[in-house]
């Protein structure tokens, strides 16, 4: 079983300082984990994906998230806000190989919507 | 309890073969979307609808088709299977109302042989 835990609904930041959104997950195999974002009236775009690489992954617009197995989170990050990127991000949890596909589905995170004050 | 519906879950098929992913929504959603994702990988647009008689391309090329003669139906066809179009497929909805977030089916696993 797998599952992932936005801690946060709605986070509120001033342009120009750091955006923390939080995510924690849990999962009976080694899993990817995904950030995406969503605008208004916009698809899903991704923004980073961790799949056994790298802990630290970069991401698009400046944002990278940190994949820690010991505290099974993957917080996404960005030094500086920007009014660009007020919007609704997901934290997603995958398997990561075949085996395990048919019996576990993507889950999403229920989302934090982030508002950034000028 | 999942209001939006896709069949079948899994299907094995055979080259050449025309098949059709259903998928229905029961909530009155006028957006529909279709994601193709592989294994550990990142979802994929490949078609959306923001309502009866629309149908957009997504931002992955597709060779399957979609129409949306109804509100609360979104199936997707491809006219001959090839092992390359193997992948999941999950359709998913929102609404107009609904500026944030997703209903996202259980999906189809899709196995050309």
């Amino acid at each position: 079983a797998q599952s992932v835990t936005q801690l946060d609904s709605h986070v509120s930041v001033s342009e120009g300082t750091p955006v923390l959104l939080r995510c924690n997950y849990s999962s009976s195999y080694s899993p990817s984990l995904f950030w995406y974002v969503q605008h208004p009236n916009k698809g899903l775009q991704l923004l980073l994906k961790y799949t056994s690489a790298a802990t630290l992954v970069k991401g698009i617009n400046g944002f990278e998230a940190e994949f820690k197995k010991s505290e099974t989170s993957f917080h996404l990050t960005k030094p500086s806000a920007h009014m660009s990127d007020a919007a609704e991000y997901f934290c997603v949890v995958s398997p990561s190989n075949f085996i395990n596909f048919g019996n576990e589905k993507l889950t999403f995170g229920t989302g934090t919507r982030l508002t950034i004050i000028p | 309890e999942a209001d939006i519906y896709q069949t079948p879950r899994y299907l094995v098929i055979g080259t050449g073969k025309k098949i059709t992913l259903e998928c229905s929504q029961t909530m009155g959603h006028d957006k529909m979307y279709w994601y193709q994702q592989d294994p550990g990988m990142e979802l994929h647009l490949i078609h959306y609808s923001y309502g009866v008689n629309s149908t957009e391309k997504g931002d992955l090329s597709s060779e399957s088709t979609v129409s949306r003669i109804r509100t609360e139906h979104f199936p997707l066809t491809l006219e001959s299977a090839r092992p390359s179009h193997t992948s999941q497929y999950l359709c998913a909805s929102s609404t107009r109302g609904q500026v944030y977030g997703y209903t996202f089916g259980s999906g189809t696993r899709l196995t050309v042989v």
